[in-house]
């Protein structure tokens, strides 16, 4: 019954690396999100997908971008992974497109921890 | 920029007591969700609030939406231990996708 999943329940990188964390959604959602969380500041949105190859900034896209090649997967880059991207990385899907009426729930995969040494 | 303020952040209750948990947000909105996230779990949808005066309730859960003041509650009935959880306000901005959350209240119910 998993609707969102993300590949990597918990990696350890190092400083420098190039990190690729992925999402894969089942339920034909048009549009996709990339939140990390950090404690006392709830999730803090990065980047979200509305279509295929399109997406926009959130409030914090430095240090990271996005792939969106394929409806179903969204993934997350880290070009060169630094101490203060540590955090719980969570990929959420819901129906929609671009713009959006009425109620569009996140349905969100189980999360990625993300160490950097 | 659409903020999204939530408080208390932390709350300890004893079983059996009510409390309410509130959320502001800054500008014009037309969707206000509540999400409960259990330790190590991911994030589960709890109620979602479209219209100025909504109320939703579920078990001992209640909550309502003020669009002109921009203010959700969450108000907790009789507190039970299963309450204990993480609960997030967010908000959608009109017309768009986006959504932006709460920094979360955790909920502690003692016996």
């Amino acid at each position: 019954d998993v609707k969102v999943t993300q590949s990597s329940r918990y990696l350890v990188k190092r400083t420098g690396e190039k990190v690729f964390l992925e999402c894969v959604q089942d339920m034909d959602h048009e549009n996709m999100f990339w939140y990390r969380q950090d404690p006392g500041l709830g999730l803090r949105l990065i980047y979200f997908s509305y279509d295929v190859k399109m997406k926009e900034k959130g409030d914090i896209p430095e240090g990271y971008s996005v792939s969106r090649e394929k409806k179903e997967r969204f993934s997350l880059i880290l070009e060169s992974a630094s101490t203060n991207q540590t955090s719980m990385y969570l990929c959420a899907s819901t129906r929609g497109g671009r713009r959006v009426s009425g109620a569009n729930v996140l349905t969100f995969g189980a999360g990625s921890r993300l160490t950097v040494l | 920029e659409l903020k999204v303020e939530q408080n208390p952040l932390f709350l300890s209750m004893q079983e059996g007591k009510n409390y309410t948990i509130y959320c502001n947000y800054s500008t014009t909105s037309d969707r206000l969700y509540w999400y409960r996230q259990d330790p190590g779990k991911s994030l589960e949808s709890l109620f979602v609030l479209l219209s100025n005066g909504a109320v939703k309730q579920e078990g001992r859960l209640m909550a309502s939406l003020d669009t002109k003041a921009r203010l959700s509650t969450l108000h907790i009935t009789a507190a039970v231990h299963d309450l204990s959880a993480t609960y997030f306000c967010a908000v959608g901005r009109r017309y768009n996708n986006d959504m932006r959350f709460g920094a979360g209240t955790r909920l502690t119910v003692k016996p």
